[in-house]
């Protein structure tokens, strides 16, 4: 069955440290990944997704098929990073259903 | 453009009660969802609306039922509400599928007594 575990429910770092957000799923094919995100009073958005590769607001993730991981990155953590984390999974088999981590909240320490 | 638009923002039912949760869109997304966010698990689909005309079950339809009245709006209806039904509920959509990014709406906060 198709799973995504984020095993962190709170993750707190200093402001200028590096951050990683773990994301691990189960999926026999070529997953599609995503990194949503929930910052206070806003709406659940999308931040990165694996095909773009691409970096947002200093953020990157790689696939790594081999551990089947999806890692959030961050090398120097802001403030403004505070916020909830979403990994989901999108497969072919999957239809049209995103398949969502429980999240991981990020809280930045000044 | 107000993007995914859902009303009401705060509802408190009894059990038993029945209500319909409104989801607009003005992005002519195809595809629209139905979640509900519960303390300590991710996004659960409830339903789905691949294309105007259609409606699919997701991970926990039970309890409820849903309306694609247009290719704008979706509604999530609950019949006969019960305690277990008390979420956080979020509308999305998208372009085409979930292979796309999904725009959410702000969120429903039902309370179900």
């Amino acid at each position: 069955a198709q799973r995504v575990t984020q095993p962190e429910k709170l993750l707190s770092v200093f402001k200028g440290a590096p951050v990683e957000l773990k994301c691990n799923y189960s999926y026999s094919g070529s997953p599609e990944l995503f990194w949503y995100v929930q910052y206070s009073r806003q709406r659940l958005q999308l931040l990165l997704r694996h095909i773009s590769r691409e970096s947002i607001k200093g953020f990157t993730a790689d696939l790594n098929k081999g551990e089947t991981s999806f890692h959030l990155k961050k090398p120097f953590a802001q403030e403004e990073d505070s916020a909830m984390y979403y990994c989901a999974l999108w497969g072919i088999d999957s239809n049209y259903q995103l398949i969502w981590g429980a999240g991981t909240k990020l809280i930045i320490k000044p | 453009n107000a993007g995914v638009t859902q009303t009401p923002k705060f509802q408190v039912l009894k059990t038993g009660q029945s209500m319909t949760l409104q989801c607009a869109q003005d992005m002519n997304h195809n595809s629209m969802y139905w979640y509900r966010q519960d303390p300590g698990m991710g996004l659960r689909l409830i339903y789905y609306s691949a294309s105007e005309g259609t409606t699919d079950k997701g991970e926990v339809p039970n309890g409820y039922n849903v309306s694609r009245l247009n290719k704008r709006e979706f509604s999530l209806r609950l019949e006969s509400a019960a305690p277990s039904q008390t979420s956080v509920y979020f509308c999305a959509s998208s372009p085409r599928g979930a292979y796309n990014e999904q725009f959410f709406g702000p969120g429903t906060r039902l309370t179900v007594l």
